[in-house]
């Protein structure tokens, strides 16, 4: 099994459906961060949390919220998801500022 | 507050031929620094690391990166390229503050001439 596992992998969606993304690790991580990539604009980081208590705006937070539900459990929502949303959406996890290790992905569609 | 900058959007190289990419952060401390490929519809793998020590340090699939402080610098390099190197690579700085977080360059796209 991965150790950092998003769900779900592929999703088409409506203008003005609420969506979320769900993460979980078994790295036993303190830190988790929800980024966006969009092609040519590399990663952007959306949301931070680096523990359950301590949740924290990235670059892009507007359209977005998060849940850190555990330790090993962060999600993404989108309230009300529009076109300009549509990306491929990485959960990561590290353990004091160190590398990140990244799930497979979740690619985001919203029609 | 932390940034990455990566100067150049996409590269083409011959394959056998070096290859150098470059990448400049901006932080007030010493940081964290990495680089990571992500190969066309793949996630992001972890090529090398900085956290001290030695400045020149050593990765996976044969690259290298030297931090110079004095440049505020990681670049990343590799001697001689393969076809399956053609991927997006970016660099990224962390630190071990409590309130820092990773960011991430732009990104550089590297394209391999058979």
């Amino acid at each position: 099994d991965a150790d950092v596992t998003q769900t779900p992998r592929n999703r088409i969606t409506k203008t003005g459906k609420r969506i979320m993304l769900e993460c979980s690790q078994t790295k036993g991580h303190d830190r988790m961060y929800w980024y966006r990539q969009d092609p040519g604009l590399g990663l952007r980081l959306i949301y931070y949390s680096f523990d359950v208590k301590d949740i924290n705006k990235g670059e892009i937070s507007d359209g977005y919220s998060v849940s850190r539900q555990a330790q090993a459990k962060f999600s993404l929502s989108l309230e009300s998801a529009i076109p300009n949303q549509t990306a491929l959406y990485f959960c990561a996890t590290s353990s004091m500022g160190r590398e990140l290790f990244f799930g497979e992905g979740s690619r985001l569609t919203v029609l | 507050a932390q940034s990455v900058t990566q100067p150049d959007i996409h590269i083409t190289v011959s394959e056998g031929a070096s290859l150098e990419l470059r990448c400049n952060y901006s932080y007030g401390a010493t940081p964290y620094l990495f680089w990571y490929v992500q190969s066309p519809g793949q996630g992001l793998q972890l090529l090398l690391k900085y956290f001290s020590g030695d400045t020149l340090v050593q990765g996976i699939k044969g690259f290298e990166a030297e931090f110079k402080r004095s440049q505020s610098s990681f670049n990343l390099r590799k001697p001689s390229v393969h076809w399956s190197d053609a991927a997006e690579y970016f660099c990224a700085v962390g630190a071990e503050t409590s309130y820092d977080k990773v960011i991430f360059g732009p990104g550089t796209s590297l394209s391999v001439i058979p």
